[in-house]
């Protein structure tokens, strides 16, 4: 089964630049879609389509993509951005959905 | 505003069965396709299965494949998930989930199913 691959932790202080890596063999024909939780809270989307972000994320979130590699990167990290992130795609045919394993990020 | 409210998780013995459900609100439910989104106590968030919006096609993932089914009612804008021949690895908090084109997302506050004897 498609399986996507990401660091179980990144840390960084505050005002530094966080970037969480998520791999998989399909990530080049298939978008991803980067997800914030914090604890007890249900889900919510801070990148979708690799690169584009909800009007209500702050412009401190972006995405990227380079061949099986995405990347969220958060700028100028704030305490409250402390969470686990989930990336989220498609298999090559789009017919199975996964998330990553998630990464907890935590701000020193 | 856009609600989604899961209901019926429950405490059901290895083997058995289980229906859930999402009734949806403030949106026009048979615009989107919906998913159903699992979470297990302290553990990460896990694809279930996924719903067109007209009903017609339904995808899985292997965990659940042959033992769960999604379904929808677009008259009564609910959604469903049947799970069968449940697992103790089944135990989760159950989330109904869909998302638009322009990035909004919505979430259930979720249904917990626990899986014991």
């Amino acid at each position: 089964s498609y399986e996507l691959t990401q660091p179980p932790s990144v840390s960084v202080s505050p005002g530094q630049t966080a970037r969480i890596t998520c791999s998989g063999d399909a990530l080049p024909k298939q978008y991803a879609y980067w997800y914030q939780q914090k604890p007890g809270q249900a889900p919510m989307l801070v990148i979708y389509k690799d690169t584009e972000r909800p009007s209500r994320i702050p412009a401190r979130f972006s995405g990227s993509a380079s061949g099986t590699t995405v990347t969220l990167t958060i700028s100028g990290v704030q305490a409250d951005d402390e969470a686990d992130y989930y990336c989220q795609s498609a298999d090559s045919g789009g017919d199975c959905e996964v998330f990553g394993g998630g990464t907890k990020l935590t701000v020193l | 505003d856009v609600h989604l409210v899961e209901s019926g998780g429950d405490l059901v013995q290895p083997g058995g069965s289980l229906t859930i459900s999402c009734g949806a609100s403030g949106f026009i439910f048979t615009d989107y396709w919906m998913h159903w989104v699992r979470q297990a106590p302290g553990k990460g968030l896990v694809w279930v299965a996924r719903i067109n919006s007209d009903g017609s096609s339904t995808s899985y993932a292997d965990s659940v494949r042959g033992r769960y089914t999604v379904s929808r009612d677009n008259a009564k804008n609910i959604l469903f998930l049947y799970m069968d021949s449940l697992r103790v690895e089944d135990t989760a908090v159950y989330y109904c989930q869909f998302s638009t084109s322009s990035g909004d997302d919505y979430w259930g506050q979720g249904t917990l199913v626990t899986v014991a004897s």
